[in-house]
């Protein structure tokens, strides 16, 4: 299988603790987007990575969120001291970039988080 | 600024009946338009793009959607509805080239085929 994967798919965590979330794009996508999806809504843009510089953040990422994308590779998103609401679904994305073409991204199947 | 409408929450057809999901943009430019299918517990799966060449657009499974400037709308259409075509649909609006490529979704339309 060749397309987005994530891990873990599932998560439950007590109310302050700490969680690590993975996302392994497609091999040549430059471009990685993370989502957080609650239900009932559409996914809501979080940030991107073009390689491993983070380009854009939304204001939906607090300070207790932080993502990384160290080698240009595979992506990290870490939710600090996590709180009730933080429970949602957590999509990853990934495209191929090039100056002046449009672009697709491709999804993951998710994280879904659930804070007691 | 971009965003995206879609007109109805719940859409329930019989099978073999025609599907109409509506979805009305804004957007400053001349935007590029996605639908998506998420299935419960998949990943979202592009079903079909318009990025300004041709209008009407086909997409996978037998979908189509339209783009019409003049009523801003890019409605998903299929002749025939599937047992299997049950599921959540997003329209999507993303600026064109130059811009942020940051898309937003509508809140989904869920499409319900009864036997």
């Amino acid at each position: 299988d060749t397309g987005v994967s994530q891990n873990p798919r599932h998560k439950i965590t007590k109310r302050g603790q700490n969680v690590t979330f993975r996302c392994d794009p497609i091999s040549e996508h430059n471009r990685l987007y993370w989502y957080r999806q609650t239900l009932g809504q559409g996914p809501e843009f979080l940030t991107y990575f073009q390689n491993e510089a983070q380009l854009e953040k939304s204001r939906l990422l607090s300070d207790r969120f932080s993502a990384e994308r160290p080698k240009g590779s595979f992506s990290t998103l870490e939710i600090q001291r996590t709180e009730q609401g933080d429970s949602a679904m957590y999509l990853c994305a990934s495209s191929a970039h090039r100056t002046g073409g449009q672009e697709t991204q491709y999804f993951g199947p998710g994280t879904r988080l659930l804070v007691l | 600024a971009q965003s995206v409408t879609q007109l109805d929450s719940h859409v329930s057809v019989s099978e073999g009946t025609p599907v109409l999901l509506r979805c009305n943009y804004s957007s400053s430019y001349s935007p590029s338009l996605f639908w998506y299918v998420q299935h419960p517990n998949k990943g979202l799966q592009l079903l079909l793009k318009y990025t300004s060449a041709a209008t009407l657009v086909k997409g996978i499974n037998g979908f189509e959607a339209e783009f019409k400037k003049s009523e801003t709308s890019f409605h998903l259409t299929k002749p025939s509805a599937h047992m299997s075509d049950a599921a959540e649909y997003f329209c999507v609006v993303s600026d064109p080239p130059g811009g942020s490529y940051i898309p937003t979704f509508g809140r989904g339309t869920s499409l319900i085929v009864h036997p």
